[in-house]
This record gives C-alpha cells, sequence and structure tokens, in this order.
C-alpha cells in the first residue's frame, strides 16, 4: 500500500467554485501533516499545516481524519492562480512522504 | 534572501559522466534533505541529513553520495550517470527531523543524454 494516496486529477473547475481534495494515509504513527502547492517546473511550497482541530486559512480549510487516516482541503472561491498541484504530506518514521499530487485547473 | 540555494538550476550531461550539485541553506536549520522528483512527477526522498549525520539513506544506487561539510550544506555527487537519472533534484531543510515543515531549493534539472 502506498504509503500517501491522491486522486491525481486533474480537477477543472471554473472561476469562484469550491473543491476539494483528499487523500489518504497508511502510516497510524504520523503526526504531522501538510498541504504544499507545486506550481509548473517550480519548487513545491507549504500550503498550510493541518491541525487536528481543523484550520483555516482565506480560502482554504484542511482537515484532519486521524480514525480514517485521511486529510482533506477545501478551496473556496477558486481563482485562477490557483491552478497547481496539491501534494498532501503525512510525516514518516524519519522524514515527510509526500503524496503524488491532485492537479487542479481553475479556468475562467 | 534565498532561504535554500541550490546550484546549477540546469545540467545536462551524457551517460557516464561525473557531476555534482550543490545545497545551502541559510535558516539555521538542522536537517537537510535531498529528494528526486521524477517524470511522473513523484516526489522521492534519497537521503537526510541532520547535523551533519546521515539519518536516511532510501535505496538509492550507490553511484549517489551526499557530503555535509557542516549543517548549512548537502551536497549531491552523482557518479557514473546513467539516462534513469534524468529528473528533478530537490534540496530542502527542516528545523527538525520528520515533524517540521520542508523548505525547498528552486531545483536541479538534470537531463542525461
Amino acid at each position: 500500500r502506498k504509503e500517501v494516496e491522491q486522486d491525481p486529477g486533474p480537477f477543472n473547475v471554473p472561476e469562484g467554485a469550491t473543491v476539494a481534495f483528499n487523500c489518504t494515509y497508511s502510516n497510524s504513527a504520523s503526526q504531522s501533516f501538510f498541504w504544499y502547492r507545486q506550481d509548473c517546473r517550480k519548487e513545491p511550497k507549504l500550503l498550510m499545516s493541518v491541525y487536528s482541530s481543523g484550520n483555516e486559512d482565506g480560502r482554504f480549510t484542511a482537515q484532519l481524519n486521524r480514525a480514517s487516516q485521511y486529510i482533506s482541503l477545501l478551496i473556496r472561491d477558486s481563482k485562477l492562480s490557483d491552478s497547481a498541484t496539491y501534494l498532501c504530506v503525512a510525516s514518516g518514521y524519519s522524514t515527510l512522504t509526500f503524496g503524488k499530487g491532485t492537479m487542479l485547473l481553475v479556468s475562467p | 534572501d534565498t532561504a535554500v540555494s541550490q546550484t546549477p538550476k540546469y545540467l545536462v550531461t551524457q551517460m557516464g559522466n561525473d557531476k555534482s550539485i550543490k545545497c545551502e541553506q541559510n535558516l539555521g536549520h538542522d536537517t537537510m534533505y535531498w529528494y528526486k522528483q521524477d517524470s511522473k512527477k513523484f516526489l522521492k526522498i534519497m537521503f537526510s541529513y541532520n547535523n551533519k549525520e546521515l539519518i536516511i539513506n532510501e535505496t538509492v544506487p550507490n553511484r549517489f553520495s551526499p557530503k555535509s561539510p557542516d549543517k548549512a550544506h548537502l551536497n549531491l555527487h552523482i557518479n557514473s550517470l546513467e539516462l534513469g537519472d534524468s529528473a528533478v533534484y530537490f534540496c530542502a531543510s527542516s528545523q527538525e527531523v520528520s515533524n517540521s515543515p520542508l523548505h525547498f531549493g528552486n531545483g536541479t534539472r538534470l537531463t542525461v543524454t
């Protein structure tokens, strides 16, 4: 079983739409979780950490379900600039493990 | 100031050559990493160093040798390059092992011909 799994997409949404991504992780001992954003031909950049109680940063909301071992990212009022690949990350035994990413394409 | 910088940004070389990629971070982090992102965009850990000590060495051919002269630098040397080594290599750093977010360099795009 892959350690961190994501739907690769692409998710095609119009501007202003709400879109949600889910991610599952296999290591029940994982303690830290993050969402990263990666633009084409660029490095991954931290979007937000994911806390047990759920957290929000502007249009972005992240949630963690430890019982089911999944993490979600909700993007409200999508902008063209949100088009990117979103990487789900879970802490492993001695490093962070990345999912393969979900591609989001926001169209006018 | 760039937090994690790696050079070169692009590297084109022939099979069989030896090349190095350099990485430096000015964040004061204790841990540095090398990740490989292949054509399928999968980002996979290769090595991790904590205070100059190797703590992760994934299943990577021994043609790849990391070197950490101090905790702010982690270089990657690759011997006898093969076509399959073509990928983007990212250096990263974090404050702690495992639970802290990573800060990535802007990547080195290696093309082996």
